[in-house]
């Protein structure tokens, strides 16, 4: 069955501080993965993709097929980095989404 | 304003009844979805739709319907047979075609059972 683990419900970091928000999942075939964000009093949106391989705010995340994994990482984590974040799996052919259970990201200043 | 649109934002419905959420989208997106989001639950598919007339049964289907008239527009009833309704409900919209398509939320409805 297809599964989003994501291990930390809470996860408190300093400010400045490497960041990392785990993401493993369960899927035979192609998956297709996100990380959704949503701030505090907004709407869940959608941070970055694995198939863009790009850098939004700061964040990044590499597709392990190997660990199927797809943790999110930023260096330096800045107050305003505190949010929920949910990791998403799209399996191929399909048009439904798997979310994670979230983690909640707290930078202490 | 585009985007999706959520209503109402706060509802009370006591045992027993049922009641109908709103979500509406101007984006043309083809496929829309309804999430249940519990604390410490992440997000749970209820009901998803590709296209107008068609919709899916996701996870937690049981004590929710659905329908697609209209591609703008996709009302969740959570009927009396959901044994615990008291949640809050995300409805999203997508635009259906190729692949890693991103997902737009509405701001949700929460739902209280009194």
């Amino acid at each position: 069955a297809q599964r989003v683990t994501q291990p930390e419900k809470l996860l408190s970091v300093f400010k400045g501080a490497p960041v990392e928000l785990k993401c493993n999942y369960s899927y035979s075939g192609s998956p297709e993965l996100f990380w959704y964000v949503q701030y505090s009093r907004q709407r869940l949106q959608l941070l970055l993709r694995h198939i863009s391989r790009e850098s939004i705010k700061g964040f990044t995340a590499d597709l392990n097929k190997g660990e199927t994994s797809f943790h999110l990482k930023k260096p330096f984590a800045q107050e305003e980095d505190s949010a929920m974040y949910y990791c998403a799996l799209s399996t191929s052919g399909t048009y439904k989404y798997i979310f994670g259970t979230g983690t909640r990201l707290k930078v202490l200043a | 304003d585009g985007g999706i649109t959520q209503s109402p934002k706060y509802l009370f419905r006591k045992e027993g009844q049922n009641v109908t959420l709103s979500c509406e989208q101007n984006l043309n997106h083809d496929a829309m979805y309804w999430y249940r989001q519990d604390p410490g639950q992440g997000l749970r598919l209820i009901y998803y739709s590709q296209i107008v007339n068609d919709f899916q049964k996701g996870d937690i289907a049981e004590g929710y319907s659905v329908s697609r008239e209209k591609k703008e527009s996709f009302p969740l009833t959570v009927t009396s047979a959901q044994k615990n309704p008291t949640a809050f409900y995300l409805c999203a919209s997508e635009r259906g075609q190729g692949l890693y398509n991103e997902q737009f939320f509405g701001p949700g409805t929460r739902l209280t059972v009194l």
